[in-house]
């Protein structure tokens, strides 16, 4: 299973973007990059999946370089909502089970 | 956006019971759910792999004797939790899997079972 490292939090003002990024040096050829957002005492919630290069949702964009060793998600003008936990998850989606890192506490304030 | 749902969201128990937590995906089938545990402000721990028609695939450290897990149709997974203790106490989530196009998949998530054992 390709581990992933992630900043355990980071800080932002509201309508600033923010980019977070997750390592990922031994992923697997069939592996995708997932990344999730969790809000306490609920469940994950998906945010975006990607292969290569760049995907593009209308929440988030997802950045992954051509050796694919690392990704970043990107939050456009963030709000005070998306305080939360982000985590970066790499597997073949129908082939392996996810695990989860340490995630990325995001604060957001005014 | 596919759905997936827990029940109960929340319950509370004395030590030494059982109690049993559903995972439904309401509008896919899902042929393998998973099976996390989450203390307070703590990742995801993975406990078991469960897959519709067979035995759950149990993570290293988790007793399959004390939480148990069945995936007895393509929509529903159980874990039971037997003989609580205090220390099970703690927030569930189960997820299901979606199989997309090629070998891509997507996990939704339930909104988590929170057990509290007095």
């Amino acid at each position: 299973l390709a581990k992933t490292t992630q900043p355990i939090s980071m800080d932002s003002y509201e309508g600033q973007e923010v980019n977070i990024t997750c390592s990922h040096n031994n992923i697997a050829t069939n592996d995708y990059i997932t990344w999730y957002q969790q809000f306490p005492s609920q469940g994950p919630r998906f945010i975006i999946q990607g292969y290569k290069t760049k995907v593009t949702n209308e929440v988030a964009s997802l950045f992954i370089p051509a050796d694919r060793k690392s990704s970043t998600l990107s939050l456009p003008r963030v709000s005070l909502s998306d305080t939360a936990v982000y985590y970066c998850l790499v597997g073949a989606g129908t082939a392996s089970k996810l695990t989860f890192g340490t995630g990325t506490r995001l604060q957001v304030t005014l | 956006g596919a759905v997936v749902s827990q029940h109960p969201s929340r319950v509370i128990c004395k030590s030494g019971t059982s109690v049993k937590i559903e995972c439904r995906s309401l509008d896919f089938q899902a042929t393998t759910m998973f099976w996390y545990r989450q203390f307070p402000k703590q990742s995801l721990m993975l406990m078991a792999t469960s897959n519709e028609g067979s035995k759950a695939t149990y993570e290293q450290g988790v007793e399959k004797d004390k939480f148990l897990i069945n995936h007895a149709s393509l929509t529903l997974s159980t874990l039971t939790v037997t003989s609580a203790h205090p220390e099970d106490s703690s927030f569930y989530i189960c997820s299901a899997l979606r199989a997309g196009g090629g070998n891509t998949g997507e996990l939704f998530f339930g909104e988590g079972s929170r057990l509290t054992v007095l």
